[in-house]
């Protein structure tokens, strides 16, 4: 079993839908990143969290450290929104990222 | 000037050639690092600098050779490669607050994408 997990591993959309995509982990963390991938390759940092909640325009995300769980949401979602998510944690143990295989998102008009 | 710069975007090399990827952060981070992307599995990590030293290998093969000549630059040298070595390689950059570590908000390139024929 992988240290971090996402789910779904494909998801698809109508344009204006919520989406929730979802990440669980099983190590000690320092912070949880979430990760945006477009068709070609580059990957943009979206958020880095240890607690709480963040909030950039229509993108939301939310950790429970207790749980080990992590979401990240997606307001009136958009076609550009179309791209793989990746979640990531910062292991405590060995002070390295730990990465998920991601979430590829497909929003159509 | 964008934040981290890689070259070259595309790469179609044969078994036998040498050949280099380069990045190049405009950021100011003091660590950076190689990642290979391959379809279906998570970014597994090569190489980092941290402050220029090499603190990680992570077991990569020696068909693989990483420079990192200035805090800035970044190479990763390519020879006798073989097939399942074609992937997406990324380079990254983060200001990190312990030498060594790598948990801090990475800044990525856009990716060299290898083929080895």
């Amino acid at each position: 079993k992988n240290e971090v997990e996402q789910s779904p591993q494909n998801l698809t959309a109508q344009e204006g839908e919520f989406i929730t995509i979802n990440c669980s982990y099983s190590v000690g963390i320092s912070a949880l990143h979430w990760l945006q991938q477009h068709p070609g390759g580059g990957i943009v940092s979206l958020f880095m969290l240890s607690s709480g909640k963040k909030k950039h325009g229509r993108l939301i995300a939310t950790i429970n450290i207790q749980e080990k769980h992590s979401s990240l949401h997606i307001t009136a979602s958009h076609p550009r929104d179309s791209a793989v998510y990746i979640c990531a944690v910062g292991a405590v143990e060995t002070d390295k990222l730990i990465f998920g295989t991601g979430t590829r998102l497909q929003v159509f008009p | 000037e964008t934040g981290v710069t890689q070259t070259p975007r595309h790469l179609v090399m044969g078994m036998t050639n040498k050949k280099s990827l380069k990045c190049e952060q405009h950021l100011g981070h003091n660590a950076m690092y190689w990642y290979k992307q391959s379809a279906k599995k998570p970014l597994e990590l090569m190489f980092v600098y941290s402050l220029e030293e090499r603190v990680e290998n992570n077991s990569v093969p020696s068909r693989f050779s990483p420079e990192c000549p200035n805090s800035s630059h970044l190479f990763l040298h390519l020879h006798t490669l073989q097939p399942e070595d074609s992937a997406l390689y990324l380079c990254a950059s983060s200001q990190e607050t312990k030498l060594g570590s790598s948990t801090g908000e990475l800044f990525f390139g856009e990716g060299s994408r290898l083929t080895v024929l």
